[in-house]
């Protein structure tokens, strides 16, 4: 069975510019989550979306947004890019929204802002 | 602000070495405690998920206990191999009414070298 799958991999913006990242979830899995990691941290909570609404956002701008597809699979957009924008941009997913269900990880998507 | 701590932050043992790190949470509102192994250019890979007090999850050679009570989560591993190498990751799951149910909130992970 295939993993989630992340497009692209490696993404190079300039400031100021929109970029969308994209996600497949693994079959059957209906909840499709997106974390920022940067140098150092722990990945950081963006989005949460179930059978395609919105469960839950992070403490991030509005300059992020996302959605998700009949077929389950999501894109994250990133408006009006600033240099802090750039990490790693991780998708996940999960057959159920709660947090007691695993959540399988794609390989990012990593995106640098010049 | 919800914090997840683990230590230590890098860890470097010898081929055979058996380790442990630690995952420190709130005590309060727990729903579930995730374990990931995180290896360089790959998918954070799930490891365990705990949910009940007490809970001890094994997977070969890796294992993992909670203590919701407390706050903490031990995973262990028995006789580090050097594909055991990786950033390990804990991720903590609020039963707080105002937090999204599926977040994790994860600590910066403990980075393991097993050296032959």
């Amino acid at each position: 069975d295939a993993g989630v799958t992340q497009s692209p991999t490696h993404l190079i913006k300039t400031r100021g510019q929109q970029v969308t990242l994209r996600c497949s979830p693994i079959s059957g899995h209906k909840s499709v989550s997106w974390y920022q990691q940067v140098l150092g941290q722990g990945p950081q909570f963006i989005f949460q979306y179930y059978e395609k609404e919105e469960r839950g956002r992070g403490n991030f701008p509005d300059r992020f947004s996302a959605r998700q597809f009949p077929n389950y699979s999501s894109e994250l957009n990133v408006n009006a890019l600033l240099l802090g924008d750039s990490a790693l941009y991780l998708c996940a997913s999960s057959l159920l929204a709660t947090g007691d269900y695993e959540q399988y990880f794609g390989p990012g998507t990593r995106l640098t802002v010049t | 602000i919800l914090n997840v701590e683990q230590s230590p932050q890098s860890l470097h043992v010898q081929e055979g070495d058996s380790t442990n790190f630690t995952c420190s949470f709130p005590s309060s509102n727990f729903y579930a405690l995730h374990w990931y192994r995180w290896e360089t250019a790959k998918s954070p890979e799930a490891l365990f998920v705990m949910t009940l007090n007490g809970d001890e999850k094994k997977k070969g050679r890796i294992s993992a206990t909670l203590n919701t009570k407390e706050g903490y989560s031990y995973l262990y591993i028995k006789g580090s191999q050097p594909e055991d190498s990786a950033t390990y990751l804990c991720a903590f799951v609020t039963a707080d009414r105002g937090s999204t149910l599926g977040r994790l909130y994860f600590g910066r992970g403990t980075q393991l070298t097993v050296w032959p």
